[in-house]
């Protein structure tokens, strides 16, 4: 069975400064991941997602994520974090005959001004 | 367009009450999911749908019921409520086809169950 890891419930980071979030897998064959973005009181908007080919994937907003396959992680990053950023943040992972999503904890972001 | 629209947004139920939770989404999306988010666990797969008339059961099916009768709408039946299932309930949708894997969700619904 799949799982997905956020091992960090909580990031801060000043305003300016660079943010990763980390996210591990586990999967039995190829990976399809993806991140997540849940601002307060709302659904869950997608950031971007890895199914195959490079391993620097760009998505919304700026973000990007880094597949690497032998440390099995997608670890969410962005250059200069904004304070608009802040937000919870889901690692998932995709499997099954419908594609369906294993979600991780999720990551609380708060950018500091 | 819409995308994925949920109804109600909140609601209070009593022990021992049912209800049903809508779902319809206007993208034309083969396959539709629901989702359970507790506090500090992510999100759990209840039930999904890979068309019309075919459903099946996710990681937590256990006093939920759905249907899936046309393509864009996807109710999802509580029976006999508990306080397990207080939980903030999301529905979604993916096109199904080549590589967009990718779900849309919709806003929620927030359920208190006491």
């Amino acid at each position: 069975a799949q799982s997905v890891a956020q091992p960090e419930d909580q990031v801060n980071v000043a305003e300016g400064n660079p943010l990763t979030v980390k996210c591990t897998y586990s999967v039995s064959g190829n990976p399809y991941l993806f991140w997540y973005v849940q601002y307060p009181n709302r659904g869950l908007q997608f950031l971007l997602k890895y199914i195959t080919g490079d391993n620097l994937v760009k998505g919304s907003y700026g973000f990007e994520a880094e597949f690497n396959k032998s440390q099995t992680s997608f670890h969410l990053k962005k250059p200069s974090a904004l304070v608009s950023d802040s937000a919870l943040y889901f690692c998932a992972v995709s499997s099954g005959s419908a594609r369906q999503l294993t979600f991780g904890s999720g990551t609380q972001l708060t950018v500091l001004p | 367009n819409a995308g994925v629209t949920q109804t109600p947004k909140f609601r209070i139920l009593k022990i021992g009450q049912s209800m049903t939770l809508q779902c319809t989404q206007d993208m034309n999306h083969n396959y539709m999911y629901w989702y359970r988010q507790d506090p500090g666990m992510g999100l759990k797969l209840i039930y999904y749908s890979v068309g019309a008339g075919i459903t099946d059961k996710g990681e937590v099916p256990n006093g939920y019921n759905v249907s899936r009768s046309t393509t864009e709408d996807f109710p999802l039946r509580l029976e006999l409520a508990a306080p397990s299932q207080t939980s903030v309930y999301f529905c979604a949708s993916s096109n199904g086809q080549g590589r967009s894997y990718e779900q849309y969700f919709g806003p929620g619904t927030r359920l208190t169950v006491t």
